[in-house]
């Protein structure tokens, strides 16, 4: 069974720049989320779509990230502008629903480098 | 509010050593969920291991073992007689039991280096 995938693995780009960063869950996952590890800090959370909807954004930094999980299936985290403090490793996960005592399964993350 | 602390940002040790990584949680909830998760240089990060806060019991899978004492909030790892292969680093993470499934709060992370 494949795992959580995410594309691309690494991207640098400059500042100003637009990046769109693609999470593929586990088949079957309804929970999918995004965490951000800033250089060094802690893995903080961005958000938590169950299906397509978002049920928790509350660790969105601000409205220049822009998620979306249309149909429900994979996802997507679009960045524009891009700041240089955007730069870090953003990972994903997901989770089947209605199983609370269940760990979530991540991807590799992709580490954006914003110059 | 959750706070998850790893006081130990790196750690080096020489094959066959044990080693202890530390991890201490803050939480208002009587409910929650520790998990410990490794990270290692693929990137990806591995679940390791999860106890809810009801159950005390250390747990020991292999080399690695776990030790949840709720009187001092700490969730500690050990690997003994570490490998050049436990090189990572390693994420201490709670959940409290309200929340959806799967947010967590992360510690800062251990990097843990294990020499030939």
């Amino acid at each position: 069974e494949a795992g959580v995938t995410q594309f691309p693995s690494h991207s640098v780009i400059e500042k100003g720049q637009t990046v769109t960063l693609r999470c593929d869950p586990i088949s079957g996952h309804d929970n999918l989320y995004w965490y951000r590890r800033v250089m060094g800090k802690e893995i903080k959370f961005l958000l938590h779509f169950v299906k397509e909807s978002k049920q928790d954004e509350s660790g969105m930094p601000n409205n220049r990230f822009l998620a979306e999980r249309t149909g429900g299936t994979y996802s997507t985290l679009k960045v524009q502008p891009a700041e240089l403090e955007d730069s870090g490793v953003y990972f994903c996960a997901s989770s089947p629903l209605g199983n609370r005592n269940t760990e979530a399964f991540f991807g590799q993350g992709t580490r954006l480098t914003v110059v | 509010a959750q706070k998850v602390t790893q006081a130990q940002t790196e750690i080096s040790v020489v094959e066959k050593e044990d080693v202890t990584l530390d991890c201490v949680y803050e939480t208002r909830d009587t409910t929650y969920y520790l998990f410990w998760y490794k990270q290692p240089p693929s990137g990806e990060l591995v679940f390791l291991i999860r106890r809810n806060s009801f159950d005390e019991q250390n747990e020991i899978s292999g080399r690695y073992s776990w030790n949840f004492q709720k009187s001092t909030s700490s969730f500690n790892f050990t690997i003994t007689a570490s490998q050049v292969v436990d090189s990572a680093v390693y994420f201490c993470a709670l959940r409290n039991g309200g929340t959806s499934y799967g947010k967590l709060t992360f510690g800062q992370g251990t990097i843990l280096t294990v020499h030939p």
